[in-house]
This record gives C-alpha cells, structure tokens and sequence, in this order.
C-alpha cells in the first residue's frame, strides 16, 4: 500500500540554521504532496503542496519540490526561527478527496 | 483558527465504556475525514463521509463507528474502550470530496482510558 517515510527525529537547531527534513513516498500513479505543521497543543495545518512531478510548494519561507524520479518531497528553510518549532508531517493523497497517508511526523526544536 | 470545532477537548474514562466526539466541518464543506493519532500508531486515517455518506473506510475497529448529520456534523463513537484507545482524534474537512486537495483540520479530541 501507500506509505511515507520521514526522517528520524527529534530535530535541534540554532535559530538562522538551514533545515531539510527529508521525506520519501511509496504509491503507485501521481499522489499530491503535502506537509503539514502541528504546533503544540493544535490541529494541524497545511505549511505547502505539490500536486505533480516537478512543483515546487513554498509557504512562510519553507519549500518543497515534487521529485518523481527519487520519490521525494523535501522540506527546506533557509533560516529557521524560534516560531518554527513544531511537529512537521508529510503526506499524500492517491486523488483529489481521498484520504491523507502520513508520515511519522518530525519534531523541530529551534534554540534562539 | 480553521472553522472546524471539535468538542469535548479532554475527555477522560474508564475501560469499557462509551464516548462519543463531535466535529462540526467548516461552513460549506460536504465531506469529513476522522484520523487518530497515537504515539505508537502516528497519524492514521479512520473513516471518511461526504453528504451523509460513508465514502471510504481506513483502520478503523468495529468498536468504533460514525456518521454525518443532515447539518453535516459528525459523531464518532467509540465503544467497550480499551486503554490503547487513548489518543488524539482529529476531524478535518473539505469542501467537495472529489474536487478537494487541503483538508482543514480541527484541533482535535484527547481521549484518556483510565
């Protein structure tokens, strides 16, 4: 079946680190991509998504590209910020509507 | 704040009972979406209804069951509880289940088995 994997955490840095979470996917066609960010004791949100090989999502300085060849969806920031501190999941859908499959979620810490 | 409310917050009981959690979608959207999220399960799709309608099904135990209201809430409903049930319970929401690509989600139901 679909599944994502994400790398282990937890995740420590120092605020204005470079941040890459990695995230790799396996599903048979085209999924859309997503990551989603949970802030202590909150919903999730959706942080950006790709809907087709190639795309590039971007949102509050994250972004991420849809990379069909390695099947590979991840995250980067150029400089983290304390506020950033989160649980940071990638996900997919097989199609529009359809239920979201999740990685193991990835625990960032940012230390000012 | 995503318009999607869930209520209670907490919720604490005992093994063998009976709860039931209420998410209320966002105005307009037609279909829900029900995920747990354990420590030793991560984030897991459970059931998902669109206009009233069972659409599909993930894991969910046959203790547990749901459906969504002529207003286009939800309940589900969780039954004999056992203490791996703990967990938080998330409803999220889209506007038309076949057109959709964000889920809005709620800020979800802790569930404590005592």
């Amino acid at each position: 079946g679909d599944s994502v994997t994400q790398m282990e955490g937890p995740v420590t840095l120092s605020e204005e680190a470079f941040l890459t979470i990695n995230c790799t996917y396996t599903a048979t066609g085209y999924p859309s991509l997503f990551w989603y960010v949970q802030y202590p004791g909150e919903g999730l949100q959706l942080l950006l998504k790709a809907t087709k090989a190639d795309d590039k999502g971007s949102n509050k300085g994250f972004e991420a590209t849809y990379r069909k060849e390695t099947t590979s969806f991840h995250l980067e920031k150029g400089s983290v910020q304390v506020s950033d501190s989160a649980v940071y999941f990638c996900a997919l859908t097989k199609t529009s509507g359809s239920r979201l499959t999740f990685g193991e979620g990835t625990q960032l810490t940012v230390n000012p | 704040d995503s318009g999607v409310t869930q209520t209670p917050k907490h919720l604490i009981t005992a093994t063998g009972q009976r709860v039931t959690l209420r998410c209320s979608p966002r105005s307009g959207d037609l279909s829900v979406y029900w995920y747990q999220q354990s420590l030793d399960q991560g984030l897991q799709f459970l059931i998902q209804y669109y206009n009233g309608e069972e659409r599909a099904k993930g894991n969910i135990l046959e203790r547990f069951s749901a459906q969504q209201f002529p207003d286009l809430h939800s309940e589900l409903n969780l039954s004999s509880l056992e203490l791996g049930d703990s967990a938080l319970y998330f409803c999220a929401s889209t506007v038309d289940g076949r057109r959709a690509n964000e889920q809005f989600f709620g800020p979800g139901t802790r569930l404590t088995v005592l």
